[in-house]
């Protein structure tokens, strides 16, 4: 069975700083990785995804994240964040279960971004 | 513009009550899901559905029923035998079995009154 731990529940952070938020997976066959946004009271949107290739993962809004296989982890990042960040974000794994691909989601990370 | 709409976005529930959420989507999508929000604990499964007529339990089942009757609507029936229903749902699609990108609605928050 595959599960997904977000290692930290909460992330402030300054206007203009670095962030990064922290997803590990595990999983014993070969998985799909994906990063949500959810905005106060609203539905969750795709920053980007992982099926397969290259490692390193471009998404909206200048994010980006990095399947590392070895670690089992899939952390995601931006090199400047803006107040318009502050949300909360969940990272999520599917694998091939029967062939469901039945996504599991994290327990989520609130970004907290001050001026 | 295609997308996922649920209604109502605010419920009230009585004691003793059965309430139905309601799910539609216009993508054309096979597969629909029912996830259940907490705060602090993200969200989990309650039902999915990767064809018409057909629907599996998720880790969260009990309490709740759901219907595929019409590949656009996944209705969620929240029954009197959930006793902690509270909650924000969320409703989401994907093109197919081997879902990609999962497509969300915007939610509706269940509050007992």
């Amino acid at each position: 069975a595959q599960s997904v731990t977000q290692l930290d529940s909460q992330v402030p952070v300054f206007e203009e700083a670095p962030v990064e938020l922290r997803c590990n997976y595990s999983s014993s066959v070969s998985v799909y990785l994906f990063w949500y946004v959810q905005y106060p009271n609203q539905g969750l949107q795709l920053l980007l995804k992982y099926l397969s290739g290259s490692t390193l993962v471009k998404g909206i809004n200048g994010f980006e994240a990095e399947f590392n296989k070895s670690q089992t982890s899939f952390h995601l990042r931006k090199p400047s964040v803006h107040i318009s960040d502050t949300a909360e974000y969940f990272c999520a794994v599917s694998e091939g279960t029967g062939g469901s691909y039945i996504p599991t989601f994290g327990r989520g990370t609130s970004l907290i971004v001050h001026p | 513009d295609g997308g996922i709409t649920q209604s109502p976005k605010y419920l009230f529930r009585k004691e003793g009550q059965n309430v139905t959420l309601s799910c539609e989507q216009n993508l054309n999508h096979d597969a629909m899901y029912w996830y259940r929000q907490d705060p602090g604990q993200g969200l989990r499964l309650i039902y999915y559905s990767q064809i018409v007529n057909d629907f599996q339990k998720g880790d969260i089942a009990e309490g709740y029923s759901v219907s595929r009757e019409k590949k656009e609507s996944f209705p969620l029936t929240v029954t009197s035998a959930q006793k902690n229903p509270t909650a924000f749902y969320l409703c989401a699609s994907s093109f197919n079995r081997v879902n990609e990108k999962l497509f969300f609605g915007s939610g509706t928050q269940l509050s007992v009154l």
